[in-house]
């Protein structure tokens, strides 16, 4: 059985970088699957944030585009997102999902999600 | 980017009823060359991350009890709950996967 984990700071200052990692076990990250990240905010809903796939493509909401990176690490099994420049505005759940065998947007697994305040 | 507006906000059931949820497009998630619609429907629970119910507007998830019904093309589509049951108190979101950036409606609360 497939399952992911979120992992990292759940606090970060004004103006620093969120980091958090996405541990994936149960399978190889590298499948066929693209490995995604999205949030969810009482103002702003769910918003995708971006995707990968194992070669390391990615795809990101441009509206975050400037201070969003994805990155994945094989060796390990796990993706990573950094977001730079943060304010209030991105404090969230931040959850990892998988995209699914028939289209990578489509998210049929899901992590439990991470908690991230931004405050000083 | 397309944008993805849910009707009702919220919505009041009761147990055994039927329960019938809106989700409006933009434009147009039906691709024409496999006459797919992109939509998907997902569910969450108070706690807990959302839960992937259908995919290709009718399609369920695996698992999915078949209670759980969607319909709909291009713009206009349904996510249905025939007779809905405690467990089905939740948030309701529809989401495109048409184009990039995926996008997600505001949710549907389903309350008994």
């Amino acid at each position: 059985q497939v399952h992911l984990q979120e992992s990292g700071p759940g606090l970060v200052k004004p103006s620093g970088t969120l980091s958090l990692t996405c541990a994936v076990s149960g399978d190889s990250i590298s499948t066929s699957n693209w490995w995604n990240w999205v949030r969810q905010s009482p103002g702003k809903g769910l918003e995708w944030i971006g995707g990968i796939f194992h070669t390391g493509n990615t795809d990101y909401n441009r509206s975050l585009k400037s201070r969003v990176t994805i990155s994945v690490d094989k060796s390990k099994n796990q993706f990573s997102l950094n977001l730079t420049s943060v304010t209030a505005a991105d404090t969230a759940v931040y959850y990892c999902a998988r995209g699914a065998s028939y289209h990578h947007y489509c998210l049929d697994l899901w992590g439990q999600g991470a908690l991230v305040t931004v405050s000083s | 980017d397309i944008v993805m507006t849910q009707s009702p906000d919220s919505l009041t059931v009761s147990l055994g009823e039927r329960a019938t949820i809106s989700c409006k497009s933009s434009q147009s998630v039906l691709y024409s060359s496999n006459n797919k619609n992109y939509l998907a429907w997902y569910q969450q629970k108070p706690g807990q991350p959302p839960k992937l119910l259908m995919y290709w507007a009718s399609t369920r998830e695996s698992g999915v009890p078949d209670r759980f019904s969607g319909s709909g093309s291009e713009t206009d589509f349904t996510l249905t709950i025939s007779s809905l049951q405690a467990e089905d108190v939740a948030v309701y979101y529809c989401q495109q996967y048409y184009t990039t950036p995926p996008t997600f409606g505001q949710g549907t609360k389903v309350e008994v």
